[in-house]
């Protein structure tokens, strides 16, 4: 079975300050993607970044950058210097190498960054 | 690229009535798409998959009578709540895949009264 945990339901951070979003699977595949995702107040899922369960390779973009470890199976989200923009849901999802499969998600995270 | 439409962005219907929400891909074909449903502070929660052509495979729970989809085309899917209840007020969002990953749709706000 597949499964996504987002161990932190609300994190609330002042201005400028990082923050780190944690992300547990578990996927009896081989082979997999690993997704995060933002949701502003607005609703709509705005895409942040998708992995292959090939490519262990951090990721850096920006203020945003992705720790992925299969050895623990986790793949973390950290915003540096976090602005209130950044305030949001924020859902890490699994799917299968399939594009007719579905997504599984985490339970989101609230991201709450003060002024 | 990789765009995904969805309308209406919100909809109030009175209890008793039938809502359509439409979910079209833009720009490219989308073979496979996906119907979730969103709660109040929480996640999204998969109603169904809708391939092309045929049936749409429900997740367990979900009735098929009363949450209708149809995807005719290869960028049109449809869901339409029937004979809509108060309790069937949430957020709906339509999701299509392609080459890249999945891009959502931006979400339909239904409200029953």
């Amino acid at each position: 079975a597949q499964k996504v945990t987002q161990a932190q339901t609300e994190i609330s951070v002042v201005e400028k300050e990082d923050v780190t979003l944690d992300c547990v699977y578990e996927t009896r595949d081989t082979t997999y993607y690993l997704f995060w995702y933002k949701q502003p107040p607005s609703g709509e899922l705005v895409f942040l970044i998708r992995r292959n369960s090939f490519d262990e390779q951090n990721e850096i973009s920006g203020r945003y950058s992705w720790n992925f470890q299969k050895s623990t199976s986790s793949f973390n989200f950290t915003i540096t210097a976090s602005q209130v923009v950044d305030s949001a849901v924020y859902f890490c999802a699994l799917s299968r190498m399939d594009s007719s499969y579905k997504l599984i998600f985490g339970s989101g995270t609230r991201l709450l960054v003060r002024p | 690229g990789a765009v995904v439409s969805q309308h209406p962005s919100w909809v109030i219907c009175k209890s008793g009535t039938s809502v359509k929400i439409e979910c079209r891909s833009l720009d490219f074909q989308a073979t496979t798409m996906f119907w979730y449903r969103q709660f109040p502070k929480q996640s999204l929660m998969l109603m169904a998959t809708s391939n092309e052509g045929s049936k749409a495979t429900y997740e367990q729970g979900v009735e098929k009578d009363k949450f209708l989809i149809n995807h005719a085309s290869l960028t049109l899917s449809t869901l339409t709540v029937t004979s809509a209840h108060p309790e069937d007020s949430s957020f709906y969002i339509c999701s299509a895949t392609h080459r890249d990953g999945y891009t959502f749709g931006s979400g339909t706000r239904l409200t029953v009264v």
